[in-house]
């Protein structure tokens, strides 16, 4: 069962404009979420993350929102850039530690986004 | 800094030999993780340490064998694989010091390629 899913394999968005990358979760215990971008062949790079008493976070031109009723979030890229492209990955995590200081992290399949010059 | 750095990168062997990962953090953080990561594929939890004691075995093969020498150190050895274990492997870490699970953010390494003949 996929508690976290990104439901668009890929997006494609002209430079300049706004990317928008959706996440659904069905677990009410997340309570932190994060997003990673990805180039192939590399680790996932930390972007921004949300913890569940926010609903919005801002970092530069990457800015989350949380919609904890719906359960639903989603990374705003403004405005997108040709090196943006890449694939991002939503994560979320619940309350429950899995030992002291840790916690597991669970992945949605990834998006795929495309800036076109 | 949130570097995390992995050894070596790109590793290829076969099914009788024994190999190992390094996976080395200067971050002070107190939690530790290994991933797998198939092509396409979001990754997935094999161990993680906290506070250099093996806190998850997410039911991973004992063909891998996961060690931590030390707050910044952790490896990952590698006997008997098979070809479908080819993956990137990836490491990261987590301040591990928050009072409440779930806001730590978790910092990846740049992930080993492993292919297995």
């Amino acid at each position: 069962d996929q508690q976290v899913k990104q439901n668009s394999p890929s997006l494609s968005v002209q430079e300049g404009r706004i990317s928008i990358l959706n996440c659904d979760y069905t677990n009410s215990m997340f309570d932190y979420f994060l997003w990673y971008k990805k180039y192939p062949a590399e680790g996932p790079t930390f972007l921004i993350s949300i913890s569940s008493i926010k609903d919005k976070n801002e970092d530069g031109r990457f800015t989350v929102f949380l919609n904890k009723s719906a359960k639903h979030l989603s990374l705003h890229i403004v405005p997108s850039q040709p090196g943006d492209s890449a694939v991002y990955f939503c994560a979320a995590s619940t309350l429950k530690f899995s030992g002291a200081g840790s916690y597991q992290l669970t992945f949605g399949k990834g998006t795929k986004l495309s800036v076109i010059p | 800094d949130t570097e995390v750095t992995q050894t070596p990168k790109h590793l290829v062997m076969g099914m009788t030999n024994k190999k190992s990962l390094k996976c080395e953090q200067h971050m002070g953080h107190r939690a530790m993780y290994w991933y797998k990561q198939k092509a396409k594929k979001p990754p997935e939890l094999m161990f993680v340490y906290s506070y250099e004691k093996l806190s998850i075995n997410e039911s991973v093969p004992s063909r891998f064998s996961p060690e931590c020498p030390n707050s910044s150190l952790l490896n990952l050895h590698l006997h008997a694989l098979q070809p479908e274990d080819s993956a990137l492997y990836l490491c990261a870490s987590s301040p591990g010091t928050s009072g409440r699970a779930g806001t730590d953010t978790q910092y990846f390494g740049p992930g080993t390629r492993l292919t297995v003949l």
